[in-house]
């Protein structure tokens, strides 16, 4: 089975701070996403890999980065972070638009 | 932006009955999926119907996709308590990305 693995399922940070969610899928897929869930408004894309060193913008990039060092993993970066960055972040990996396997999650607070 | 809506917004129904939840989507598509997430989990991908399709059948899950009124339904038949989760549509939205509706909530009670 395919394994998409986040870093951590809960994690508390302070306003300001630089934060790193890790995301790890042993299936060598070639495309990655980073989406972020919010209560009513569903799954939003952050960014979007299709390949190693590639990145592609989602429709809510602002204050986030992202960085795909090998084709396994695929990290996000919020620079400083928010409050309003406060969410469940969802990782997924997928061959092709076809079926997306995600991550278990992180439940980001940020106070 | 949502390219799929789900409606309704939440459903609470008894065991055994069935359930059905609805997905509009606004672009032309290829094909359309449907996830599902327990609560406080990842999704997990259950079925994905391409457009040349009608209908598509999966264990108690029947997907139906109209795409004249660019709209899918899934319906779930003979519900278990364990059925209880959110479900989202999703349909391509650009390269390599899939659009997610805000999910339909169901509940399911013993």
């Amino acid at each position: 089975d395919v394994k998409v693995t986040q870093s951590s399922r809960y994690l508390v940070k302070r306003t300001g701070e630089k934060v790193f969610l890790e995301c790890v899928q042993d299936m060598d897929h070639e495309n990655m996403f980073w989406y972020r869930q919010d209560p009513g408004l569903g799954l939003r894309l952050i960014y979007f890999s299709y390949d190693v060193k590639m990145k592609e913008k989602g429709d809510i990039p602002e204050g986030y980065s992202v960085s795909r060092e090998k084709k396994e993993r695929f990290s996000l970066i919020l620079e400083s972070a928010s409050t309003n960055q406060t969410s469940m972040y969802l990782c997924a990996s997928s061959p092709s638009q076809e079926k997306l396997f995600f991550g278990s999650g992180t439940q980001l607070s940020v106070l | 932006s949502q390219q799929g809506e789900e409606d309704p917004q939440a459903l609470s129904i008894q065991e055994g009955e069935n359930a059905t939840m609805n997905c509009s989507y606004k672009t032309s598509i290829n094909n359309l999926q449907w996830y599902r997430q327990n609560s406080g989990r990842g999704l997990v991908h259950l079925i994905l119907i391409r457009s040349n399709e009608r209908e598509k059948h999966s264990g108690r899950l029947r997907v139906t996709l109209d795409t004249s009124k660019k709209s899918s339904s899934l319906l779930i038949t003979a519900s278990r308590a364990a059925d209880t989760a959110s479900y989202f549509c999703a349909s391509p939205g650009g390269y390599n990305k899939l659009i997610f509706g805000a999910g339909t909530r169901l509940a399911v009670h013993p």
